[in-house]
């Protein structure tokens, strides 16, 4: 098993640019989320998709948005971007049927908006 | 408004001490709690959940948490703490949903300090 991979670990954007950042899941795991995690917070639910289609959401403006590709691995994408938008972005996967049994989570990566 | 809440920002303990962190949630329906660890600069480890069954639920590095409906609380604990235990620890729960999404709603997390 390679665990759950985020790419880039650290990035630096100014205010009003666009990102992408980048996971893959675990071997086989069909269900990805991803959270956000500003400073001295708990992570907060952004969405969650699955067989490439989003299938929840939590408190988040449009500007966030994502994808899920048929190997599973997916984009968080971040439009407009707020200087609160800084924080550590995480990716955590599961097989479907298994997601009451825990996600796996990435490293994460840390957004810098200045 | 369904929640978590971890009330004590850190936990301090003498190695070899027994530790608990603690953790109460309020959601509808029949939760799934969760502990995760958090180390510096890394993702989030899972260490132990709790879906149903027993009350006292065992999980990786010798931690262990004990849900109590009434008390709607998920402490996690450990006989005897470790140096190597001192990290950031969150409580999570999935409430029960029909709708097929599974959030999770974490708490603001414990940072747990073992000393030597």
């Amino acid at each position: 098993e390679t665990g759950v991979t985020q790419s880039p670990t650290h990035l630096i954007k100014t205010r009003g640019q666009q990102v992408t950042l980048r996971c893959s899941s675990q071997s086989g795991h069909n269900t990805v989320s991803w959270y956000q995690q500003a400073l001295g917070q708990g992570p907060q639910f952004i969405f969650q998709y699955y067989r490439e289609e989003e299938n929840g959401r939590g408190n988040f403006p449009p500007r966030f948005s994502g994808l899920q590709f048929p190997n599973y691995s997916s984009e968080l994408n971040v439009n407009a971007l707020e200087l609160d938008d800084s924080a550590l972005y995480l990716c955590a996967s599961s097989f479907y049927w298994r997601v009451n049994y825990g996600y796996t989570f990435g490293s994460g990566t840390r957004l810098t908006v200045v | 408004a369904q929640s978590v809440a971890q009330p004590e920002d850190q936990v301090n303990v003498a190695e070899g001490n027994p530790l608990t962190v603690k953790c109460t949630y309020s959601v509808s329906g029949n939760p799934y709690l969760f502990w995760y660890v958090q180390y510096p600069n890394r993702g989030l480890q899972f260490l132990l959940k709790y879906i149903t069954g027993d009350n006292l639920v065992k999980g990786s590095y010798g931690f262990e948490a004990e849900f109590n409906k009434s008390q709607t609380s998920f402490h996690l604990k450990k006989p005897s703490a470790l140096v190597s235990d001192s990290a950031l620890y969150f409580c999570a729960v999935r409430p029960s949903s029909t709708s097929g999404t599974y959030k999770y709603i974490f708490g603001t997390g414990t940072r747990l300090k073992v000393l030597a």
